[in-house]
Protein backbone atom coordinates (compact mmCIF):
# COMPACT_ATOMS: atom_id res chain seq x y z
CA UNK A 1 0.00 0.00 0.00
CA UNK A 2 1.36 3.54 -0.39
CA UNK A 3 1.53 5.96 2.16
CA UNK A 4 0.94 9.61 2.34
CA UNK A 5 2.35 11.79 -0.47
CA UNK A 6 2.84 15.50 0.24
CA UNK A 7 3.69 18.04 -2.94
CA UNK A 8 5.66 20.21 -3.46
CA UNK A 9 8.66 18.94 -1.19
CA UNK A 10 9.78 22.56 -1.05
CA UNK A 11 8.70 25.95 -2.24
CA UNK A 12 9.64 29.78 -1.76
CA UNK A 13 6.72 32.79 -1.66
CA UNK A 14 7.13 36.34 -0.67
CA UNK A 15 5.12 37.77 1.70
CA UNK A 16 1.24 38.46 0.62
CA UNK A 17 1.54 35.54 -1.93
CA UNK A 18 -1.00 32.91 -1.68
CA UNK A 19 0.48 29.20 -1.63
CA UNK A 20 -1.61 25.82 -2.25
CA UNK A 21 -0.09 22.10 -0.55
CA UNK A 22 -1.53 19.15 -1.98
CA UNK A 23 -1.59 15.86 -0.02
CA UNK A 24 -2.92 12.36 -1.23
CA UNK A 25 -3.71 10.41 1.68
CA UNK A 26 -2.74 6.27 2.06
CA UNK A 27 -5.21 4.04 0.45
CA UNK A 28 -8.41 3.18 2.57
CA UNK A 29 -7.90 6.21 5.11
CA UNK A 30 -10.56 8.77 4.87
CA UNK A 31 -9.72 11.04 6.98
CA UNK A 32 -6.48 13.91 6.47
CA UNK A 33 -5.12 16.54 9.25
CA UNK A 34 -2.78 19.11 8.48
CA UNK A 35 -0.35 20.08 10.78
CA UNK A 36 1.86 23.50 10.64
CA UNK A 37 6.02 22.56 11.98
CA UNK A 38 8.37 25.99 12.77
CA UNK A 39 11.89 25.44 12.75
CA UNK A 40 12.47 23.57 16.24
CA UNK A 41 9.23 23.39 17.27
CA UNK A 42 6.72 20.33 17.36
CA UNK A 43 3.76 20.14 14.79
CA UNK A 44 0.44 21.79 15.82
CA UNK A 45 -2.42 20.69 14.63
CA UNK A 46 -4.35 23.08 11.84
CA UNK A 47 -7.58 21.52 11.02
CA UNK A 48 -8.55 18.07 10.22
CA UNK A 49 -11.03 16.44 7.20
CA UNK A 50 -13.29 13.67 7.10
CA UNK A 51 -15.70 13.20 4.23
CA UNK A 52 -14.84 16.05 2.70
CA UNK A 53 -15.81 18.37 5.37
CA UNK A 54 -13.67 20.22 8.33
CA UNK A 55 -13.94 18.50 11.09
CA UNK A 56 -11.99 20.09 13.97
CA UNK A 57 -9.41 23.28 13.96
CA UNK A 58 -6.70 24.37 15.68
CA UNK A 59 -5.80 28.38 16.59
CA UNK A 60 -5.07 29.23 13.00
CA UNK A 61 -6.82 32.16 11.54
CA UNK A 62 -9.45 32.14 8.65
CA UNK A 63 -6.71 32.40 5.91
CA UNK A 64 -5.50 28.78 6.33
CA UNK A 65 -8.08 27.04 4.45
CA UNK A 66 -8.57 23.62 3.23
CA UNK A 67 -10.29 20.78 0.71
CA UNK A 68 -10.99 17.32 0.78
CA UNK A 69 -11.87 15.96 -2.29
CA UNK A 70 -13.91 12.63 -3.19
CA UNK A 71 -10.78 10.15 -3.28
CA UNK A 72 -10.13 11.69 0.31
CA UNK A 73 -6.93 13.68 -1.08
CA UNK A 74 -6.39 16.78 0.31
CA UNK A 75 -5.55 20.79 0.11
CA UNK A 76 -4.01 22.89 2.14
CA UNK A 77 -4.67 26.54 0.97
CA UNK A 78 -2.81 29.84 2.89
CA UNK A 79 -3.63 33.23 2.21
CA UNK A 80 -1.64 37.14 2.54
CA UNK A 81 1.40 34.94 3.38
CA UNK A 82 3.54 36.21 6.71
CA UNK A 83 7.10 35.62 7.58
CA UNK A 84 5.82 33.35 10.07
CA UNK A 85 4.40 30.81 7.90
CA UNK A 86 7.52 29.67 6.81
CA UNK A 87 7.37 25.98 8.02
CA UNK A 88 7.32 22.23 7.41
CA UNK A 89 3.55 21.55 7.07
CA UNK A 90 2.42 17.96 7.71
CA UNK A 91 0.00 15.90 6.36
CA UNK A 92 -1.65 12.94 8.00
CA UNK A 93 -3.94 10.43 6.82
CA UNK A 94 -5.93 7.22 8.98
CA UNK A 95 -8.56 5.03 8.68
CA UNK A 96 -11.80 7.09 10.09
CA UNK A 97 -12.68 8.83 13.26
CA UNK A 98 -12.95 5.57 15.05
CA UNK A 99 -10.48 5.80 18.60
CA UNK A 100 -7.43 5.30 19.16
CA UNK A 101 -8.03 2.10 21.11
CA UNK A 102 -8.75 0.75 17.21
CA UNK A 103 -4.99 -0.95 16.93
CA UNK A 104 -5.01 0.07 13.54
CA UNK A 105 -6.29 3.72 13.58
CA UNK A 106 -2.96 5.67 14.03
CA UNK A 107 -1.87 8.63 12.31
CA UNK A 108 0.18 8.09 9.10
CA UNK A 109 2.56 11.07 8.59
CA UNK A 110 3.64 12.49 4.84
CA UNK A 111 7.40 13.58 4.57
CA UNK A 112 6.05 17.36 4.50
CA UNK A 113 5.91 20.46 2.28
CA UNK A 114 8.35 23.09 3.32
CA UNK A 115 7.74 26.42 2.43
CA UNK A 116 9.46 29.42 2.95
CA UNK A 117 8.56 32.87 2.55
CA UNK A 118 10.51 35.79 1.76
CA UNK B 1 -6.21 22.56 28.34
CA UNK B 2 -3.46 19.84 27.45
CA UNK B 3 -0.16 19.99 27.15
CA UNK B 4 3.39 18.39 26.49
CA UNK B 5 6.47 19.12 28.30
CA UNK B 6 9.86 17.16 26.85
CA UNK B 7 12.61 17.64 29.06
CA UNK B 8 15.49 18.22 27.69
CA UNK B 9 16.03 19.96 23.92
CA UNK B 10 18.96 17.59 23.01
CA UNK B 11 19.76 14.23 24.45
CA UNK B 12 23.35 12.92 23.64
CA UNK B 13 24.48 8.97 24.35
CA UNK B 14 26.96 6.72 23.83
CA UNK B 15 26.30 3.65 21.66
CA UNK B 16 24.80 0.87 23.20
CA UNK B 17 24.28 3.01 26.48
CA UNK B 18 20.34 3.83 27.83
CA UNK B 19 18.18 5.99 25.71
CA UNK B 20 15.52 8.04 28.48
CA UNK B 21 14.14 10.79 26.54
CA UNK B 22 11.57 12.58 29.60
CA UNK B 23 7.56 13.59 28.74
CA UNK B 24 5.38 14.88 31.05
CA UNK B 25 1.88 15.49 30.06
CA UNK B 26 -1.03 17.26 32.00
CA UNK B 27 -4.37 16.47 31.10
CA UNK B 28 -7.69 16.67 33.17
CA UNK B 29 -9.04 13.24 31.89
CA UNK B 30 -7.26 10.15 31.27
CA UNK B 31 -5.08 10.99 27.88
CA UNK B 32 -3.89 8.86 24.98
CA UNK B 33 -0.27 8.98 24.67
CA UNK B 34 2.09 8.53 21.89
CA UNK B 35 5.82 8.51 20.63
CA UNK B 36 6.83 9.62 17.29
CA UNK B 37 10.21 9.60 15.78
CA UNK B 38 11.40 11.73 12.95
CA UNK B 39 14.52 11.28 10.89
CA UNK B 40 16.09 14.50 8.66
CA UNK B 41 13.81 15.05 5.46
CA UNK B 42 10.81 12.68 6.16
CA UNK B 43 7.37 12.64 8.12
CA UNK B 44 6.76 11.28 11.60
CA UNK B 45 6.56 7.76 12.36
CA UNK B 46 4.67 5.88 15.17
CA UNK B 47 6.67 4.39 17.70
CA UNK B 48 4.32 3.24 20.37
CA UNK B 49 1.42 4.35 22.30
CA UNK B 50 -0.63 4.21 25.13
CA UNK B 51 -4.37 4.23 25.12
CA UNK B 52 -5.36 3.06 28.33
CA UNK B 53 -4.26 -1.00 28.60
CA UNK B 54 -1.47 -2.32 29.61
CA UNK B 55 1.06 0.50 31.47
CA UNK B 56 4.44 -0.20 29.91
CA UNK B 57 4.02 -0.21 26.30
CA UNK B 58 6.50 -2.02 23.52
CA UNK B 59 7.10 -0.29 20.12
CA UNK B 60 9.21 -0.51 17.31
CA UNK B 61 13.10 -0.89 17.60
CA UNK B 62 13.58 -2.09 20.76
CA UNK B 63 11.66 1.22 22.08
CA UNK B 64 9.09 0.78 25.09
CA UNK B 65 7.70 3.54 27.69
CA UNK B 66 5.72 3.03 30.62
CA UNK B 67 2.98 5.70 31.52
CA UNK B 68 2.94 6.61 35.12
CA UNK B 69 -0.71 8.23 36.42
CA UNK B 70 0.92 9.28 39.68
CA UNK B 71 4.33 11.09 37.68
CA UNK B 72 2.23 12.43 35.01
CA UNK B 73 4.65 10.47 33.03
CA UNK B 74 5.43 8.32 29.75
CA UNK B 75 9.16 8.50 29.49
CA UNK B 76 10.54 6.58 26.71
CA UNK B 77 13.44 4.31 26.70
CA UNK B 78 15.46 1.91 24.56
CA UNK B 79 18.18 -0.28 26.70
CA UNK B 80 20.89 0.10 24.18
CA UNK B 81 21.58 2.89 21.99
CA UNK B 82 22.03 2.05 18.22
CA UNK B 83 23.41 5.06 15.56
CA UNK B 84 20.40 4.77 13.66
CA UNK B 85 18.41 6.22 16.37
CA UNK B 86 19.85 9.42 16.27
CA UNK B 87 16.67 11.35 15.47
CA UNK B 88 14.06 13.72 16.17
CA UNK B 89 11.83 12.39 19.22
CA UNK B 90 8.08 14.02 19.67
CA UNK B 91 5.68 12.99 22.58
CA UNK B 92 2.13 13.17 21.90
CA UNK B 93 -1.31 13.70 23.74
CA UNK B 94 -5.09 13.34 22.59
CA UNK B 95 -7.97 13.20 24.86
CA UNK B 96 -10.38 12.66 22.50
CA UNK B 97 -11.27 9.42 21.17
CA UNK B 98 -13.43 11.02 18.01
CA UNK B 99 -10.87 13.75 17.47
CA UNK B 100 -7.88 11.43 16.83
CA UNK B 101 -6.56 13.66 14.28
CA UNK B 102 -5.57 16.13 16.66
CA UNK B 103 -2.92 15.24 18.57
CA UNK B 104 -1.07 18.22 21.05
CA UNK B 105 2.90 17.94 20.80
CA UNK B 106 5.59 18.65 22.66
CA UNK B 107 8.36 20.63 21.09
CA UNK B 108 10.98 17.35 20.79
CA UNK B 109 14.14 16.39 22.17
CA UNK B 110 17.03 15.70 19.46
CA UNK B 111 19.25 12.33 20.14
CA UNK B 112 22.54 12.10 19.61
CA UNK B 113 24.05 9.20 19.06
CA UNK B 114 28.25 8.64 19.76
CA UNK B 115 30.33 5.93 18.21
Amino acid sequence: ETGVTQSPTHLIKTRGQQVTLRCSSQSGHNTVSWYQQALGQGPQFIFQYYREEENGRGNFPPRFSGLQFPNYSSELNVNALELDDSALYLCASRPGLAGFTSGANVLTFGAGSRLTVL
Amino acid sequence: AQSVTQLGSHVSVSEGALVLLRCNYSSSVPPYLFWYVQYPNQGLQLLLKYTSAATLVKGINGFEAEFKKSETSFHLTKPSAHMSDAAEYFCAVSVLANQGGKLIFGQGTELSVKP
